[in-house]
């Protein structure tokens, strides 16, 4: 079975430019997690999506963030205009919630660097 | 909110020692538990998990963890660690009946042949 598919594995840009990451969890799943990974900070949940739906985007950082799953195969999150603080791994993981057991399966992860 | 505490940030071992890597965390109601292996430059991967039933719990590549309610504690173990074992560990934890998942900061490990 496929795992949870991660594009594009790297990405460098400039400031000011629109990154956009996109994500395909696994078949079946009906609950996606976006993270963002950096040194500083360790591993930080920024949304969350349930059937499709965002439920808690808390840790968005700012309006520059946004994401969205537009069906239960695809989700994208973009950044625009990307900043050199918004470097970072962006993971996104996959779960298929059905009780409080539940077990999240992570993606390779997009590595972005803004310069 | 829960948090979780993993108290060593980086470990360093010889191989065949035996590990033990610390993970504690706050929280008063039940909580489903997990530690997930970050190998260099790659992503995320379950190690093992704890639901509910017997607090040892064993997981692939020969690790366990023992889950003790009376101390908030989930401590990794593995009997003789490999120079293969060289990544970073996370402990999660997250509250029954709640989705949100929190990471602990991670804990290098590095096994030195």
């Amino acid at each position: 079975d496929a795992g949870v598919i991660q594009s594009p594995r790297h990405e460098v840009t400039e400031m000011g430019q629109e990154v956009t990451l996109r994500c395909k969890p696994i078949s079946g799943h009906n609950s996606l997690f976006w993270y963002r990974q950096t040194m500083m900070r360790g591993l930080e949940l920024l949304i969350y999506f349930n059937n499709n739906v965002p439920i808690d985007d808390s840790g968005m950082p700012e309006d520059r963030f946004s994401a969205k799953m537009p069906n239960a195969s695809f989700s994208t999150l973009k950044i625009q205009p990307s900043e050199p603080r918004d470097s970072a791994v962006y993971f996104c993981a996959s779960s298929f919630a059905r009780g409080p057991e539940e077990t999240q399966y992570f993606g390779p992860g997009t590595r972005l660097l803004v310069l | 909110a829960q948090s979780v505490s993993q108290h060593n940030h980086h470990v360093i071992l010889s191989e065949a020692a035996s590990l033990e890597l610390g993970c504690n965390y706050s929280y008063g109601g039940t909580v489903n538990l997990f530690w997930y292996v970050q190998y260099p430059g790659q992503h995320l991967q379950l190690l093992l998990k704890y639901f509910s039933g017997d607090p040892l719990v064993k997981g692939i590549k020969g690790f366990e963890a023992e889950f003790i309610k009376s101390k908030f504690s989930f401590n990794l173990r593995k009997p003789s660690v490999q120079w293969s074992d060289t990544a970073e560990y996370f402990c999660a934890v997250n509250a029954r009946g709640y989705q949100k998942v929190t990471f602990g900061t991670g804990t290098k490990l590095q096994v030195i042949p």
